[in-house]
């Protein structure tokens, strides 16, 4: 089993949807929690990161953290064609990131 | 461009030939990481160096994988002896010692396809 399990999708919504994007995790001591976004041929990079449970927001998007259940979700309000993208989620071991599978997600205009 | 680069973007090779990337992280950063990224999957950690030295080597860097970083600046990944299976996105990632661990920049990556 992976240390963090993301549903790799695609998923497809029309132009202005909520997005729900999430992962679960295993390894209790995770601290930290991102989300990255990568389009195609281009490395990942930072959207929001999260320390602990509990909700962050940053315009159109939230993150939320449970620690309880280990789930973590991100949220894109007001979605648009140029939030398609593979969106990955992430927790911290010491200086190492572990990843999951990474969500393809599709806007449709 | 101040932030990470990395040389070449794409490369294709025939099985059996070695390789070398090359990655230039952001200028004030300590500390350089390598990631390998297949087909519809998250990064994979492969190694890490903090100035010259390498702290860290995952069990998926064989032993055909050596990374360098002679001078704590630049580093280069080289694989020899290139099997299909070697096919991926090579990522290269740079923060300061004193940053957290999701303040990893990344570069654009290398494309290796091995035929």
């Amino acid at each position: 089993q992976k240390e963090v399990e993301q549903d790799p999708g695609p998923l497809s919504v029309p132009e202005g949807a909520i997005v729900s994007l999430n992962c679960t995790y295993s390894n209790s001591a995770f601290q930290y929690f991102m989300w990255y976004r990568q389009y195609s041929r281009k490395g990942p990079e930072l959207l929001m990161y999260t320390y602990s449970s509990g909700n962050k927001e940053d315009g159109r998007f939230t993150a939320q953290v449970d620690k309880s259940s280990k789930y973590i979700s991100l949220f894109i309000r007001d979605s648009q064609p140029s939030d398609s993208a593979t969106y990955l989620c992430a927790g911290d071991s010491n200086y190492q990131l572990i990843w999951g599978a990474g969500t393809k997600l599709i806007i449709k205009p | 461009d101040t932030g990470v680069s990395q040389d070449p973007r794409h490369k294709i090779t025939k099985r059996g030939q070695n390789v070398t990337f090359r990655c230039d992280p952001i200028s004030e950063h300590n500390r350089l990481y390598w990631y390998r990224q297949t087909l519809g999957q998250g990064p994979e950690f492969l190694t890490y160096f903090q100035n010259e030295a390498q702290l860290e080597k995952s069990r998926l860097l064989s032993d055909r994988f050596s990374a360098e970083r002679p001078k704590g600046s630049f580093s280069t990944l080289e694989i020899q002896r290139t099997e299909q299976g070697d096919s991926a996105m090579y990522l290269c990632a740079s923060s300061h010692s004193s940053g957290r661990v999701y303040e990893q920049y990344f570069g654009p990556g290398t494309r290796l396809t091995v035929t």
